[in-house]
């Protein structure tokens, strides 16, 4: 089945910084590759996804790349803010149709 | 709001005993996920079903099931319960068409906890 590794489990940056969290798969037929923030105490929430069919997609602070060939994406964070202290989940959705998450990285965004 | 109800929130029993966990998806999505998530740990994929049909399986434990009611609500229970299996319970519901997999909307999710 798939299995989806992600770095590193904790990240701690200066507010302003960027952050980058990776991810690696092992399903090659994997096709969706979502990412989902989780604010203490709360339910997940998507923050952006991304397609095979796509390298690079960008949503204002946001951008995800994603390289098929080596089997792995990355979240990237700029200008990083306070509220974006959260742990984060990447996921990939393998051949059988079962999405499967990341262990999370928690991110803390220092003043 | 997700869209997404989970019942109940919180739920404390002793180990061998047996309960049930409910989801009602958003109107409209045919999907629904189940994931367990322990404390510190990441979402683990038990169970999915589409439109009453059991479409992928995880590692769920042979102690428990789930189903997907005609309504789209789905249960999960969770039998001879053990102290290891106190974790937070996610329910998630998506829009599936064809082959692609839309946003997964996730409830509050159900709290249990075995003591």
């Amino acid at each position: 089945g798939e299995n989806v590794e992600q770095h590193p489990s904790t990240l701690s940056v200066q507010e302003g910084d960027s952050a980058v969290i990776k991810c690696t798969y092992s399903d090659s037929a994997s096709n969706y590759f979502p990412w989902y923030k989780q604010e203490l105490g709360k339910r997940p929430q998507l923050i952006i996804d991304i397609r095979s069919n796509v390298g690079e997609k960008k949503d204002q602070r946001i951008a995800v790349t994603l390289n098929k060939t080596a089997k792995h994406f990355s979240l990237h964070i700029t200008e990083t803010q306070p509220e974006d202290s959260a742990v984060y989940f990447c996921a990939a959705k393998g051949g059988g149709n079962k999405l499967t998450f990341g262990t999370g990285t928690q991110l803390k965004v220092e003043l | 709001d997700s869209g997404v109800t989970q019942t109940p929130k919180h739920l404390i029993t002793a180990t061998g005993q047996r309960v049930t966990l409910r989801c009602s998806p958003r109107s409209g999505d045919l999907s629904v996920y189940w994931y367990q998530q322990s404390l510190d740990q990441g979402l683990q994929f038990l169970i999915q079903y589409y439109n009453g049909e059991e479409r992928a399986k995880g590692n769920i434990l042979e102690r428990f099931s789930a189903q997907q009611f005609p309504d789209l609500h789905s249960e999960l229970n969770l039998s001879s319960l053990e102290l290891g299996d106190s974790a937070l319970y996610f329910c998630a519901s998506s829009v599936e068409v064809g082959a692609n997999t839309g946003e997964l909307f996730f409830g509050e999710g159900s709290r249990l906890t075995v003591l």
